[in-house]
């Protein structure tokens, strides 16, 4: 059973660039969030998909936007984009909704992430 | 939400136990509280869970006071392979929408 798969690994932009980065899903998850993290940081949330909606954003600006697709896989974009836009991007997936009530939190499955460096 | 202040590094020698300390004083009701460990240059990976008292599982142990304040990750016989950046988080998930709430992490370096 494949995990989360990210592409690509690396990514060189120079500034003012757009870029796409892209996140297949754990079998059997059908949501799926989006992590910036900066050197030596811990991650950041950008914002997470669920039934191809953008259902929660964190404190990220619009250049950051995404999309999911109907077999659950998604894209996160960043356009004109700056020095500080340099990160390990990673996509995380989870098996429910999340807002399926119960208890506990759902555990995030991360993908081994995407390193841009812009120039 | 509740914040987590953890240390910033720890070293440690192979074969010994590990105890990592988070504190988060303003730890809701409905919190959970969760580790993640995370390697260099790849994603977080989950650890171990729980609401109070002592959760274990294959990987490690977590200690919860009674007051839920603190928490306390513990690692038996570690080797160098668990050089890692550990994560403590507090929380309930789904009332959050789903984000998770990352701090510094604590460093560890284990030595031969």
């Amino acid at each position: 059973d494949a995990g989360v798969t990210q592409s690509p690994t690396h990514l060189i932009k120079t500034r003012g660039q757009q870029v796409t980065l892209r996140c297949s899903p754990k079998s059997g998850h059908d949501t799926v969030s989006w992590y910036q993290q900066a050197l030596g940081q811990g991650p950041q949330f950008i914002f997470q998909y669920y039934e191809e909606e953008e259902r929660q954003r964190g404190n990220f600006p619009d250049r950051f936007s995404g999309h999911q697709f109907p077999n659950y896989s998604s894209e996160l974009n960043v356009n004109a984009l700056l020095l500080g836009d340099s990160a390990l991007y990673l996509c995380a997936s989870s098996p429910t909704g999340g807002l399926a009530g119960g208890h506990g939190t759902d555990t995030q499955y991360f993908g081994p992430g995407t390193r841009l460096t812009v120039l | 939400l509740a914040k987590t202040t953890q240390p910033i590094s720890m070293d440690s020698y192979e074969g010994q136990e590990v105890n990592i300390t988070c504190s988060h004083n303003n730890i809701a009701t409905n919190d959970y509280i969760t580790w993640y460990q995370q390697f260099p240059s790849q994603g977080p990976r989950f650890i171990i869970q729980g609401y109070k008292t002592k959760v274990t599982n294959e990987v490690a142990s977590l200690f919860i006071p009674a007051d839920r304040k603190s928490s306390t990750l513990s690692l038996p016989r570690v080797s160098l392979s668990d050089t890692a950046v550990y994560y403590c988080l507090v929380g309930v998930y789904y009332n959050q929408g789903g984000k998770l709430i990352f701090g510094q992490g604590t460093e560890l370096s284990v030595k031969p």
